[in-house]
């Protein structure tokens, strides 16, 4: 079955340490969401891309986040420096190009900032 | 801007009853609204979307639900509930005009007592 792929699937780390999160979408899906889970906030949506350009990044802190489409396969996710207030699961989800298409997601990656 | 409401924390059903999960939303236009699932530790998995027509959407397992415009509301539902179903649940929208931006609810916890 085609899935979206998350590395790595844990991340403990120190504060200040940078933090790069990868996310290979469904071969052929063209839009890709990054999310972040935690208990207080829910589901947040941090950044979007359709054909690898950014549409939206309004929900990710600018000054320590950042997110990027090297190519097609590949979507990352960068923390610099991290903060324990960036402990969360972080998931990735691809979707076919058409809007009324469902999201597939990855397994996540759990994230502690010590 | 979109926004989900899920005005329930959790929900507690005996097996063989049946269950609703409820869901609200508020959209600039007209919804595509999507249900999700979440077991332990996996990420999120899709149920079942409305797109356009028919108000009574079917999806996986059993699951089904209800889009009622006048109440802005997409409440999930199953005739007969079971074990198995014991998870996290969650309502999304996006605007159906043509953009990508998917937002959840905040989840709401299902018990199904045996």
């Amino acid at each position: 079955d085609a899935r979206v792929t998350q590395t790595p699937r844990h991340k403990v780390t120190e504060m200040g340490q940078e933090v790069t999160m990868r996310c290979q979408p469904i071969l052929g899906h063209n839009t890709v969401f990054w999310y972040r889970q935690t208990m207080m906030q829910g589901l947040e949506l941090l950044a979007y891309f359709r054909n690898r350009a950014p549409l939206d990044d309004s929900g990710m802190p600018k000054d320590r986040f950042s997110a990027e489409m090297p190519d097609a396969t590949l979507a990352t996710l960068k923390i610099q420096p991290s903060e324990p207030r960036d402990s969360a699961v972080y998931f990735c989800a691809s979707a076919l190009g058409t809007s009324n298409e469902k999201l597939f997601f990855g397994s996540g990656t759990q994230l502690s900032v010590l | 801007a979109q926004s989900v409401a899920q005005p329930e924390d959790q929900v507690n059903v005996a097996e063989g009853n049946p269950l609703t999960v409820k869901c609200t939303y508020s959209v600039s236009g007209n919804p595509y609204l999507f249900w999700y699932v979440q077991y332990p530790n996996r990420g999120l998995q899709f149920l079942l979307k409305y797109i356009t027509g028919d108000n009574l959407v079917k999806g996986s397992y059993g699951f089904e639900a209800e889009f009622n415009k006048s109440q802005t509301s997409f409440h999930l539902k199953k005739p007969s509930a079971l074990v198995s179903d014991s998870a996290l649940y969650f309502c999304a929208v996006r605007e159906n005009t043509g953009g990508f931006k998917t937002i959840f609810g905040a989840g709401t916890r299902l018990f199904v007592k045996a």
